[in-house]
């Protein structure tokens, strides 16, 4: 199974909702990754948590606030988004120092 | 500079056209080395690993140069299904960060 699991596919919120992503792998994978994807540029990395312990934060503003619950499991909290931060937002994992599997993404639009 | 610079084309190829892309890295601690592929609105998948030796995989061949940190990716007999965007990605073992570059679009036309 080289497969990572992210819900929900699709997400509309407001600018004052509250909404978590959620990722999930069963890999044994050590190393999950938060991505954000804009429209005809690469990933950018958000977040990287090794051992379930949060080890680089690429200077993301506090609206969006990571949690890793168990080995398996990440989830990205969404609060008080703005308009450009809508975008595809991708989890993924990896063995340690290995290629890095990716979720299909979460595509969120903030209105 | 960016860590990972990659001419982002697009490539426009007939099929069965062979084509070449390149990237260049500027950390020369970077460890391991990856080519992937990424379809219009999917996620990025591997395409394959990319060794000092070179390696090859059916109709694609990859090759790493250390000294000069340079990546390439070759594509022979192009196929429609190949159209795509590729990202040359870098990963840096102590921070366990990938590093993508910009990504090259390819087009295969019948």
């Amino acid at each position: 199974d080289t497969e990572v699991t992210q819900t929900p596919k699709h997400l509309v919120m407001g600018m004052t909702n509250k909404k978590s992503l959620k990722c999930e792998q069963h890999m044994g994978h050590r190393a999950m990754y938060w991505y954000k994807q804009k429209a005809k540029k690469p990933p950018e990395l958000m977040f990287v948590y090794s051992y379930e312990k949060l080890s680089i934060n690429e200077s993301v503003p506090s609206r969006f606030s990571p949690e890793c619950p168990n080995s398996s499991l990440l989830n990205l909290h969404l609060h008080a988004l703005q308009p450009e931060d809508s975008a595809l937002y991708l989890c993924a994992s990896s063995q340690d120092n290995t290629e890095a599997f990716f979720g299909q993404g979460t595509r969120l639009t903030v209105v | 500079r960016k860590e990972v610079e990659q001419d982002p084309g697009p490539f426009n190829v007939p099929e069965g056209a062979t084509v070449a892309f390149n990237c260049t890295y500027s950390n020369s601690a970077s460890q391991s080395f990856f080519w992937y592929r990424q379809d219009c609105r999917k996620e990025p998948k591997l395409l394959m690993s990319v060794y000092s030796s070179g390696n090859e995989d059916g109709r694609f061949t990859a090759q790493l140069n250390r000294a000069s940190q340079y990546i390439s990716l070759l594509i022979r007999d192009s196929k429609l299904s190949d159209s795509a965007t590729y990202l040359c990605v870098v990963l840096l073992w102590s921070a366990r960060q990938l590093t993508f570059g910009s990504g090259t679009q390819l087009t295969v036309l019948p």
